[in-house]
């Protein structure tokens, strides 16, 4: 059963315009949450996070919402560029024992 | 530079050989990962360890083996118990659990391995 679900698999968005991409999650424990970015063949990097205690957190041209009682996340990318062409990945915490949930990734493609 | 290395960048091994994946980070992180990812899937846990000469099962840990016994050093075994081993392995690291950017894990660049 997935805890966190990113239900686009792709997105496609042109350059300049705003980017949003959305994440579920079903656990009401989890109070941290992250967006993490992914190129082809290379480990993820840290994107930005967010606490259960906030509703949204900015920086520069990401800015993060959460919605505790939809239990709902969304990543906003404004404006878009080539270079945020990539998988991007939300990822939940809240055990006890620190681990990360991740959910399957969204492929964000920036159109010229 | 502070990092965290992973090699070789692609393995080749053939079927019913075990094969160790190397993992170091010179950050000064406690806590070290292993996470495997397939095609359209998100990152799955193999193995944890939150201090030295410890580590926890994630929920993948069938057919692979670990050990940690430098801060630096989280080496990974994919044992010929491992049913499906061709795939995408990273290595991750955080500083000490407990810690507010806990949660903020840093990776390293990935192995794939492909069984042949």
């Amino acid at each position: 059963d997935q805890q966190v679900k990113q239900n686009s698999p792709s997105l496609s968005v042109q350059e300049g315009r705003i980017s949003i991409l959305n994440c579920d999650y079903t656990n009401s424990m989890f109070d941290y949450f992250l967006w993490y970015k992914k190129y082809p063949a290379e480990g993820p990097t840290f994107l930005i996070s967010i606490s259960s205690i906030k509703d949204k957190n900015e920086d520069g041209r990401f800015t993060v919402f959460l919605n505790k009682s939809a239990k709902h996340l969304s990543l906003h990318i404004v404006p878009s560029q080539p270079g945020d062409s990539a998988v991007y990945f939300c990822a939940a915490s809240g055990d006890s024992n620190y681990q990360l949930i991740w959910g399957a990734g969204t492929k964000l493609i920036i159109k010229p | 530079d502070g990092g965290i290395t992973q090699s070789p960048k692609y393995l080749f091994r053939k079927e019913g050989q075990n094969v160790t994946l190397s993992c170091e980070q010179n950050l000064n992180h406690d806590a070290m990962y292993w996470y495997r990812q397939d095609p359209g899937q998100g990152l799955r846990l193999i193995y944890y360890s939150q201090i030295v000469n410890d580590f926890q099962k994630g929920d993948i840990a069938e057919g692979y083996s670990v050990s940690r016994e430098k801060k630096e050093s989280f080496p990974l075994t994919v044992t010929s118990a491992q049913k499906n081993p061709t795939a995408f392995y990273l290595c991750a690291s955080s500083i000490s659990p407990g810690t507010p950017s806990y949660n903020e894990q840093f990776f390293g660049p990935g192995t794939r391995l492909t069984v042949l």
